[in-house]
């Protein structure tokens, strides 16, 4: 069963503009949430993350928002810069469980 | 460069022939992690060690497959008579006790003739 979802496999952005990343969850022991961003040939590089006692977490141009009832999470990036084109993979984690569960990932484009 | 290192980054090898493989975690890290993504698919997680003890493996994790972390340092994840279904990236990942975040490196691509 695939208990981080993202359901979008790719979106498409113009430069600029604001990018929003889409992310499910099943597991409600889940209680922290990551996202990574991955580029070709590279492994995942840690973006942002959430624990499940906030709402929502800003770093710079990313914000992630959590919404615990729904089992929903989003990462917001704004504005959307070329070199953010890449991978985006939400995971979640029970606190010390040490295994992250990842999404299926979604691939952005960010268009000039 | 003081990030996770993996070698070797892609190996190529025939059915049924062992593989090897080795993964050196950021430095100050006692937590490593091993993951296996296929194509089109998110990481899933295989085992993970705390210094150098072996804490938890996936049922994903056959008896073809073993992982090792002596002294508490690099690590090494051996598959045994591999199959075509083990073609993936393998992913090795570290991180501090203190902070759950996980640092990846850039991974070994398997490929099985």
């Amino acid at each position: 069963d695939q208990q981080v979802k993202q359901n979008s496999p790719s979106l498409s952005v113009q430069e600029g503009r604001i990018s929003i990343l889409n992310c499910d969850y099943t597991n409600s022991m889940f209680d922290y949430f990551l996202w990574y961003k991955k580029y070709p040939a590279e492994g995942p590089t840690f973006l942002i993350s959430i624990s499940s006692i906030k709402d929502k977490n800003e770093d710079g141009r990313f914000t992630v928002f959590l919404n615990k009832s729904a089992k929903h999470l989003s990462l917001h990036i704004v504005p959307s810069q070329p070199g953010d084109s890449a991978v985006y993979f939400c995971a979640a984690d029970v606190q010390g469980a040490q295994k992250l569960v990842f999404g299926q990932g979604t691939r952005l484009t960010i268009n000039p | 460069d003081t990030g996770v290192s993996q070698n070797p980054r892609h190996k190529i090898t025939k059915r049924g022939q062992n593989v090897t493989f080795r993964c050196d975690p950021i430095s100050e890290h006692n937590r490593l992690y091993w993951y296996r993504q296929t194509l089109g698919q998110g990481p899933e997680f295989l085992t993970y060690f705390q210094n150098e003890a072996q804490l938890e493996k996936s049922r994903l994790l056959s008896d073809r497959f073993s992982a090792e972390r002596p002294k508490g340092s690099f690590s090494t994840l051996e598959i045994q008579r591999t199959e075509q279904g083990d073609s993936a990236m393998y992913l090795c990942a570290s991180s501090l006790t203190s902070d759950g975040t996980q640092h990846f490196g850039d991974g070994t691509r398997l490929s099985i003739l």
